[in-house]
């Protein structure tokens, strides 16, 4: 099967940088995206990481160690509105179109 | 482009009636994704349809639910006989392609009720 670790909260202040980490167990793994939801609402792809290494986009970057089933999404220059719930979610080769999510975290900002 | 549509926002079943949940892709994707959500938890997977195929429905308990895709129109994910347990937010997702670098595109849920 397939299992995902991932805090449940972190918080921070505006301004500052906050890491979420995720550590996977997946037969066949694929990649590991990362997906942001608030208050319930549409999740909101952010990125994605196939090979070992760090993907920036913008204020969020996301890194992968394939050796190590880990990874994390790195959040810079926090501001208020990037209070949210945070997914990180696997792919399988066998199973393409499926993705396994986490239980996410929340990332509360405060002023 | 309107993105995923899905409607209704939300819907109050009784208990034994059936819910018919709908889901427009964003214009050029032909795969289509439907994940339920409890409160304080992840996206759970229930099935993976192309137009007129289901591709996988693993996660879909095989009785009382039901997907399809078909040629003209929306996705249909179709709940028979709804129970309480099947409260929960019903996510559609579409994308051009299988594989998590195309970055599924959300709608905005359908939050279902049983009463």
């Amino acid at each position: 099967g397939q299992s995902l670790e991932q805090p449940s909260e972190v918080t921070a202040v505006e301004g500052a940088i906050v890491q979420i980490n995720c550590t996977y167990q997946t037969s066949g793994f694929y990649g590991l995206s990362w997906y942001q939801q608030h208050d319930g609402g549409a999740p909101t792809f952010l990125s994605y990481n196939a090979l070992d290494g760090l993907e920036e986009t913008g204020r969020f970057s996301s890194f992968l160690s394939r050796s190590d089933s880990y990874g994390y999404l790195l959040l810079q220059e926090l501001q208020m509105k990037d209070s949210a719930s945070y997914f990180c979610a696997v792919s399988r080769g066998s199973t393409l179109g499926r993705l396994y999510f986490g239980r996410g975290t929340q990332l509360t900002v405060w002023p | 482009n309107a993105g995923v549509m899905q409607n209704p926002r939300h819907l109050v079943r009784r208990r034994g009636q059936e819910a018919r949940l709908r889901c427009s892709p964003m214009k050029g994707h032909s795969h289509v994704y439907w994940y339920r959500q409890l409160p304080e938890e992840g996206l759970k997977f229930m099935v993976y349809l192309q137009k007129e195929n289901i591709i996988d429905e693993s996660g879909m308990p095989k009785e009382r639910f039901s997907a399809e895709f078909p040629k003209e129109g929306p996705s249909i994910l179709r709940i028979q006989q709804v129970v309480r347990g099947d409260s929960a937010a019903y996510f559609c997702a579409s994308s051009p392609g299988s594989g998590g670098e195309y970055g599924y595109t959300f709608g905005s849920g359908t939050r279902l009720t049983v009463v």
